[in-house]
């Protein structure tokens, strides 16, 4: 099946440490997001990559580092200087800059909830 | 710069009532819009597009939405609601090929539905 993984489910991180987090996709797309969701603030986009080798800041991209080394790819990390990263994180991915047709529409994986202890 | 609005924290609904979800946006030429729906601790799924063409869209679960260019709204609707559309959903709006936003994806807070028996 075609799909877009997110792991772990859930991720505990203690103070001071960097945590990565794993997105996957077999869609052959090649727009991927990260996303950081709160109550009450809905989505904030924290990162977007367009094509491979490429990313761009979003909103919140302060404490957080990606790569886009292979298209299928795009680990978000989070660094010890996101001094509040207990969230739930959505990974996203569309076909990007190919979509000048009908399928433009973002998949979204199943999350990971991390929390710092 | 762009950004997506949904005023209302929460809708309540009766079932079998008609029901409105809003959202306006923000962004440079014509946009893509989108709305998705998300079930707790879950990622977010895909209800309709609006790309081009038809003011009207209609989606997934009998839902549709009107896209209105002068007052920039696109709300969510569905003529008659069920208790299992109870849910959050969420408005999006991405910028198309070629604009300064080519590919942002940037969501609204999230309108939390309430239908109740």
């Amino acid at each position: 099946d075609g799909g877009i993984t997110q792991s772990p489910k859930y991720l505990f991180r203690k103070e001071g440490q960097n945590v990565t987090l794993s997105c996957e996709q077999n869609l052959n797309h090649d727009a991927m997001y990260w996303y950081r969701q709160d109550p009450g603030q809905g989505l904030r986009l924290i990162y977007y990559s367009q094509i491979v080798n490429d990313f761009q800041k979003g909103d919140i991209a302060e404490g957080y580092s990606v790569s886009r080394e292979k298209k299928e790819s795009f680990p978000l990390t989070v660094t010890s200087a996101q001094k509040n990263p207990t969230a739930f994180y959505l990974c996203a991915s569309t076909e990007g800059i190919r979509d000048r047709g009908p399928n433009t529409e973002a998949f979204f994986g199943q999350g990971t909830r991390l929390t710092v202890v | 710069a762009q950004s997506v609005a949904q005023p209302e924290d929460q809708v309540n609904v009766a079932e079998g009532n008609p029901l409105t979800v809003k959202c306006t946006y923000s962004v440079s030429g014509n946009p893509y819009l989108f709305w998705y729906v998300q079930y707790p601790n879950r990622g977010l799924q895909f209800l309709l597009k609006y790309i081009t063409g038809d003011n009207l869209v209609k989606g997934s679960y009998g839902f549709e939405a009107e896209f209105n260019k002068s007052q920039t709204s696109f709300h969510l609707k569905k003529p008659s609601a069920l208790v299992s559309d109870s849910a959050l959903y969420f408005c999006a709006v991405r910028g198309i090929y070629g604009s300064s936003n080519t590919g942002k994806l940037i969501f609204g807070q999230g309108t939390t539905l309430q239908v109740k028996p």
